[in-house]
């Protein structure tokens, strides 16, 4: 079975840091491209950050760029986001989602998502 | 405020049929760049519907479809069945921001 898991969410303070993980099972995690997707209480969806298949190419919304940073292990089947200088509009549902595939860029696998709150 | 446009809210009967907005600039939709829509229903995590502005991923119902034209996009949800109340999300890719943009999202609420 195609999945993603998250983890490493949880309560933080503002300006602190915390590293999610994505864990990958049932497909060619190396042959994906892959993203950060999160979803604050009650609001949409926010794309956050992508990395290519290889890890060569990475890409952050502006709302992030310069605090997180985004990463792969193709040995593990893993992805990760460090995200650090948190603030309390960080507060959000992260998912980790898969790009379809090289010539459709949609998100066609998304994990269960994993919470982060940033608060005092 | 997102770079995609959608209605806050959309409701219809059972059996009806319901239609979705998405609207964007010459940045992203208008730029040539595909649309996708997501489901979301409450609790859960997104699920794709349509990708490449009218295409189904597999067991995706096909009362469900897309279209796109000039710097808009639409989805149409036929036969309006109970399950289908969620929310709806567009997304496309967005050359000024070097990224992907999503709609402010849809509520559908089958009455």
């Amino acid at each position: 079975e195609v999945q993603m898991v998250e983890s490493g969410g949880g309560l933080v303070q503002p300006g602190g840091s915390l590293r999610l993980s994505c864990a990958a099972s049932g497909f060619t995690f190396s042959s994906y491209e892959m993203n950060w997707v999160r979803q604050a209480p009650g609001k949409g969806l926010e794309w956050v950050s992508y990395i290519s298949s290889s890890g060569s190419t990475i890409y952050y919304a502006d709302s992030v760029k310069g605090r997180f940073t985004i990463s792969r292990d193709n040995a593990k089947n893993s992805l990760y986001l460090q995200m650090n200088s948190l603030r309390a509009e960080d507060t959000a549902v992260y998912y980790c989602a898969r790009t379809y595939n090289w010539d459709h860029d949609a998100f066609d696998i998304w994990g269960q998502g994993t919470m982060v709150t940033v608060s005092s | 405020q997102s770079v995609l446009t959608q209605p806050p809210s959309v409701s219809g009967a059972p059996g009806q049929r319901v239609t979705i907005s998405c609207t964007g600039s010459s940045s992203n939709i208008g730029a040539g760049y595909d649309v996708h829509w997501y489901q979301q229903l409450p609790g859960t995590a997104p699920k794709l519907l349509i990708y490449d502005n009218n295409n189904r991923p597999s067991g995706v119902p096909d009362r469900f479809s897309g279209s796109k034209s000039g710097t808009s996009a639409s989805l149409a949800i036929t036969g309006l069945q109970a399950e289908d109340e969620a929310d709806y999300y567009c997304q496309s890719s967005d050359s000024s921001l070097s990224g992907w943009v999503f709609g402010g999202g849809t509520k559908l609420t089958v009455l």
